[in-house]
């Protein structure tokens, strides 16, 4: 079965600082990609970054890096400079290559910047 | 390019009555996904279509809710003799086809409440 566990409900982080919201996944295939969505209060889900399987470097999305370490199964998504901006739901979210077309999303972190 | 758009953005109804939802997806879009989310949850997958193919249905999507995409382009999602339950935010999502795994590209979302 495919899982997505964020463990983290709520962070918070000073402005300008850097952040990391953890991911971790389960799946046993060899092939699926792994996204980082935002949701800010208006409740749209914007798409912040990608991250392959297969793919050898860590993905990078101006602020955004997203660090996966595939032995762990995690997917971490780095924030760095944060702003006030910032302070949204983000989730984690996983679609596997070979069993449909489905994302499997986490329950989601909330990051509060403060100033 | 306007993004994925959904009408309507709120809705509130009584138990039982039906309600239809509807979703443009990016006009190149092929693929059109629905989902729904609950406080304090991600995205949990409904359906998906390619193009007007319904190819994937959740066990979540039970026999009051149907969803339809006539030309491949716009869709709708009904709900029948709606239950409180069904109170939820429905979002809608769409992404390019072909091989690979693909970011999906979400609408703003439609919050039913059921009184």
């Amino acid at each position: 079965a495919q899982k997505i566990t964020q463990t983290q409900p709520g962070m918070f982080v000073q402005e300008k600082e850097a952040v990391t919201l953890d991911c971790t996944y389960d799946t046993s295939d060899p092939s699926y990609g792994l996204f980082w969505y935002k949701q800010p209060s208006s409740g749209e889900m914007i798409f912040l970054i990608y991250q392959g399987s297969y793919d050898q470097q860590n993905a990078t999305e101006g602020r955004y890096s997203l660090n996966f370490q595939k032995a762990r199964k995690s997917a971490n998504l780095v924030i760095s400079a944060s702003q006030l901006g910032d302070s949204a739901m983000y989730f984690c979210a996983m679609r596997v290559t070979n069993t449909g077309n489905q994302f499997y999303f986490g329950t989601g972190t909330s990051l509060t910047v403060i100033p | 390019d306007t993004g994925v758009s959904q009408n309507p953005r709120h809705k509130i109804t009584k138990r039982g009555q039906n309600v239809t939802f509807r979703c443009d997806p990016i006009s190149e879009h092929n693929r059109l996904y629905w989902y729904r989310q609950t406080l304090g949850q991600g995205p949990e997958f409904l359906t998906y279509f390619q193009n007007e193919a319904q190819l994937e249905k959740s066990r979540l999507l039970s026999d009051r809710f149907s969803a339809e995409r006539p030309k491949g382009s716009f869709s709708t999602l009904e709900i029948q003799r709606t239950e409180q339950g069904d109170s939820a935010m429905y979002l809608c999502a769409s992404s390019l086809g072909g091989t690979g795994v693909r970011e999906q590209y979400f609408g703003p979302g439609t919050r039913l409440t059921v009184t």
